[in-house]
Parts: structure tokens; C-alpha cells; sequence
């Protein structure tokens, strides 16, 4: 089956850590974005890519970094910088060109502990 | 100015009514319009999408798009309390590279 996934689902970090989130689709699409969700609120953009070995920042991309090696691959790495990391992370992807929406994953929840 | 903007509510509305949910984008290039469901703690998923000036109909949900001014709207009728959630609003737009852009959504809060 054609998807997003991302792991964990569930991951708790200690203060001071950093902690890769992954998130690997095969659906052959060029762009892919990682979004932040707090309690009751929106998506705030944090990066997104729109082709292998290039991105670009989002609304909040201070204290998280993320690369592109792979068309398939886009982990994000939550730094000892992000000062309040607790939240739920949504990966997403889209067609490169043409007319599509965007498929999200099933989400990581971060907590530090 | 946000290049997505929506109500975030919360908007309520009674078992049976017709709810209303709004978009405006600000770039006029844009081209294609998407309306996302998310219940609480799980992944947005997709419920209709737009393309084209006008009405399209899909079941219970109608989108609207009227681009000379710049909004997108999803209307819900006959809401029903499986319908609470929030609603998000995305667009995109051809040429180059592909970015889709969210609004931070409404919630919709139908009440029995």
C-alpha cells in the first residue's frame, strides 16, 4: 500500500536531548512538509522540501533542522534549542507538479520528560 | 497577511443545521483548493477539493470557490455531531514547485 509513515508514534525525550523524528513515503511524490500541532490549535509549518537536497524554513523552523538526502525520506531532528518540543508532529507529502493534495502521516507525539 | 486564513472558532451549530466554514488565501495564483477534516489527536484527511470558480457537491458537503475574491467555502449540511472536528483549508497553485499551503482551521463544535 501506497503511504506516509512516520515513527514513533509516541516519543518522549529528556530535556537537553535531540530526537530524530522519521517519516518515509512511497508515493513518489517531490514534496514534503513536517507540520507542528499544539493542543487546539493549527498547523504551523515548520519545513518543507519541494525536491531531494533541498528545503526550505516554514513559520517555526527555529530549533529543528531536517535534511533530504532521499525523495522518499524527510526526518526532522527536534534540538536541544526548541524550548518547549512537546507537541505532535504531522509529516505530509504532495506530487511534485500537477494538481494534488497533500497525504499526511499518523503523526508523532513528543513529550519531554 | 497570511497566505491562508480562517476562523478558528470555535463555530457551533445544531444537529440538522447547515454549517458554514470559510477560507480566504491571499495569492492570486493559487489554483487548486482542498478542505481537510481533523479529529482530535489524529491525522487531517481529505473531504473535497476545487478547482474550478462555482459549486461542486459531494454528499452532505458542498465546496465553493470564488477566486476573483479570493475564498474557498464547505458548507456541511444536515450537521451532525460526527461531523465535530476541525476543518482545514489548503491550497496550491501550478507552476514550479509544488507547496501546499494550510490555513490553521476551524472547529466545528454540532451540538445534539
Amino acid at each position: 500500500d501506497g503511504g506516509i509513515t512516520q515513527s514513533p508514534k509516541y516519543l518522549f525525550r529528556k530535556e537537553g536531548q535531540n530526537v530524530t523524528l522519521s517519516c518515509e513515503q512511497n508515493l513518489n511524490h517531490d514534496a514534503m512538509y513536517w507540520y507542528r500541532q499544539d493542543p487546539g490549535q493549527g498547523l504551523r509549518l515548520i519545513y518543507y522540501s519541494q525536491i531531494v537536497n533541498d528545503f526550505q524554513k516554514g513559520d517555526i523552523a527555529e530549533g529543528y533542522s531536517v535534511s533530504r538526502e532521499k525523495k522518499e525520506s524527510f526526518p526532522l531532528t527536534v534540538t536541544s534549542a526548541q524550548k518547549n518540543p512537546t507537541a505532535f508532529y504531522l509529516c505530509a507529502s504532495s506530487q511534485g507538479t500537477g494538481v494534488t493534495e497533500a497525504f499526511f502521516g499518523q503523526g508523532t507525539r513528543l513529550t519531554v520528560v | 497577511q497570511k497566505e491562508v486564513e480562517q476562523n478558528s472558532g470555535p463555530l457551533s451549530v445544531p444537529e440538522g443545521a447547515i454549517a458554514s466554514l470559510n477560507c480566504t488565501y491571499s495569492d492570486r495564483g493559487s489554483q487548486s483548493f482542498f478542505w481537510y477534516r481533523q479529529y482530535s489527536g489524529k491525522s487531517p484527511e481529505l473531504i473535497m477539493f476545487i478547482y474550478s470558480n462555482g459549486d461542486k457537491e459531494d454528499g452532505r458537503f458542498t465546496a465553493q470557490l470564488n477566486k476573483a475574491s479570493q475564498y474557498v467555502s464547505l458548507l456541511i449540511r444536515d450537521s451532525q455531531p460526527s461531523d465535530s472536528a476541525t476543518y482545514l483549508c489548503a491550497v496550491n497553485k501550478l507552476g514550479g514547485y509544488q507547496k501546499v499551503t494550510f490555513g490553521t482551521g476551524t472547529k466545528l463544535q454540532v451540538i445534539p
